[in-house]
């Protein structure tokens, strides 16, 4: 399958500084990412979706302006948590349409390793 | 509100059997449904995706999609302590965006 790389995989910070997580497409160019959040023993929430060339699309209650995203390449997006707290620590992971099977794109999603953020 | 049901579980089954994973959804025009395991601590990775109502097979693992009645399931069969993790299921929504289950855990005891 398509492989996706996100960087760093675990970060911990203090409260009120900021953390950017990269999200890359190692093998194949990604026009959109998606953005997702899970808590401990919670399914994954949708956070935003990261458009090349455009601005993202945030979902309902996330803040855009505390979450910024940037997807200045085919192959790199960037999620910056600003003025992080303690709430905000929880498992970040981006994921990607995969190219599909002989140009049709069959909708699957490859996932990041996933960033675990602790905010101290 | 659209959604995904799953039964949290833990699931447990003895090596070797068949376990099986049911999911629901609530949106009727949904055409893409995904299942993807997760480990404690890692992230999702795809097992299988399904859009026609019926079964679709690879290797050990069965998908059973029924649109009528809005349910899809995997089968594991032979099933092994590896595959012991929690098991997403997910729907493909208007926007391309996939909208997940709470997942149900697995436990194979060997």
């Amino acid at each position: 399958g398509a492989v996706v790389s996100q960087h760093p995989s675990w970060v911990i910070c203090k409260s009120g500084t900021s953390v950017k997580i990269e999200c890359r497409s190692l093998d194949f160019q990604a026009t959109t990412m998606f953005w997702y959040r899970q808590f401990p023993k919670q399914s994954l929430m949708l956070m935003a979706t990261s458009n090349e060339g455009s601005k993202a699309t945030y979902e309902q209650g996330v803040e855009k302006d505390k979450f910024l995203i940037n997807h200045a390449s085919l192959t790199l997006s960037t999620l910056t948590v600003t003025s992080a707290h303690p709430e905000d620590s929880s498992f970040y992971i981006c994921s990607a349409r995969g190219p599909g099977l002989a140009g049709v794109n069959t909708g699957e999603l490859f996932f990041g390793e996933g960033s675990r953020l602790t905010v101290l | 509100q659209k959604e995904v049901e799953q039964n949290s579980g833990p699931l447990s089954v003895p090596e070797g059997a068949i376990a099986s994973l049911n999911c629901t959804y609530s949106d009727r025009g949904s055409q893409s449904f995904f299942w993807y395991r997760q480990y404690s601590g890692k992230s999702p990775e795809l097992i299988m995706f399904i859009y026609s109502n019926g079964d679709k097979e690879d290797g050990r693992f069965t998908a059973q999609l029924n649109k009528a009645s809005q349910y899809v399931s995997l089968l594991i069969r032979d099933s092994q302590p590896s595959d012991s993790a929690t098991y997403l299921c997910a729907f493909m929504e208007y926007g391309n965006k996939l909208v997940f289950g709470a997942g149900t855990i697995l436990r194979v005891k060997s």
